[in-house]
């Protein structure tokens, strides 16, 4: 079974600096997806970037980028110029690529990120 | 606007009664979802939805019921049998292949 891991409960980053998520996964699969969404305090889940196995380019998403590391099986998500918009929980997720209509996503335990001024 | 729309936002419930809840999409997804979020856990899948009358278990599918009569609509029910049913319910729906976008979630309390 596949497993996604964020082992950052909480971080915190200053008003216009960077900051980077970790996730680490487990799967035996050679095609799937991962993505990172932000749910704000109104728990709206939002997509923020995603990537696809068979790529090695990072995906980027304005001031979101992920370094995907296949082969440590590691997608971490640095968020640039951090804005006081950007407090949220961030979480990481996996899905299994080929499984025709609909596949599930296997959600990480999350990371909630504080943005100081 | 296109969208995915939950309702009621907030819901209460004694123990022992069945409750549903809406999830309706205007975006001409093929799939739909439900999620389950507890404090400190990510989502958990309850069922999916691929076609029109058909529907399949996730993760966590006991004590949950759905039906899916029209491609818009994924009502899920919380039975009486769901022992811990008080949590965070996302609804999402995707196009084939394509990310999974959510709802804004119903909150069920029940007591």
């Amino acid at each position: 079974a596949q497993t996604v891991t964020q082992s950052q409960p909480e971080m915190s980053v200053q008003e216009a600096e960077t900051v980077t998520l970790s996730c680490t996964y487990d799967t035996s699969e050679s095609d799937y997806y991962l993505f990172w969404y932000k749910q704000p305090p109104s728990r709206q889940m939002i997509l923020v970037i995603r990537q696809e196995a068979y790529k090695q380019q990072n995906a980027t998403e304005n001031r979101f980028s992920v370094n995907f590391q296949k082969a440590a099986k590691s997608f971490s998500l640095k968020i640039s110029d951090s804005q006081l918009g950007d407090a949220a929980m961030y979480f990481c997720a996996y899905r299994r690529g080929n499984t025709g209509t609909a596949s599930k996503l296997t959600f990480g335990t999350g990371t909630r990120l504080q943005v100081t001024l | 606007d296109g969208g995915i729309t939950q309702s009621p936002k907030y819901l209460f419930r004694k123990e022992g009664q069945n409750v549903t809840l809406s999830c309706e999409q205007n975006l001409n997804h093929d799939a739909m979802y439900w999620y389950r979020q507890d404090p400190g856990q990510g989502l958990r899948l309850i069922y999916y939805s691929q076609i029109v009358n058909d529907f399949q278990k996730g993760d966590i599918a006991e004590g949950y019921s759905v039906s899916r009569e029209k491609k818009e609509s994924f009502p899920l029910t919380v039975t009486s049998a769901q022992k811990n049913p008080t949590a965070f319910y996302l609804c999402a729906s995707s196009l084939a292949g394509y990310e999974q976008y959510f709802g804004p979630g119903t909150r069920l309390t029940v007591t």
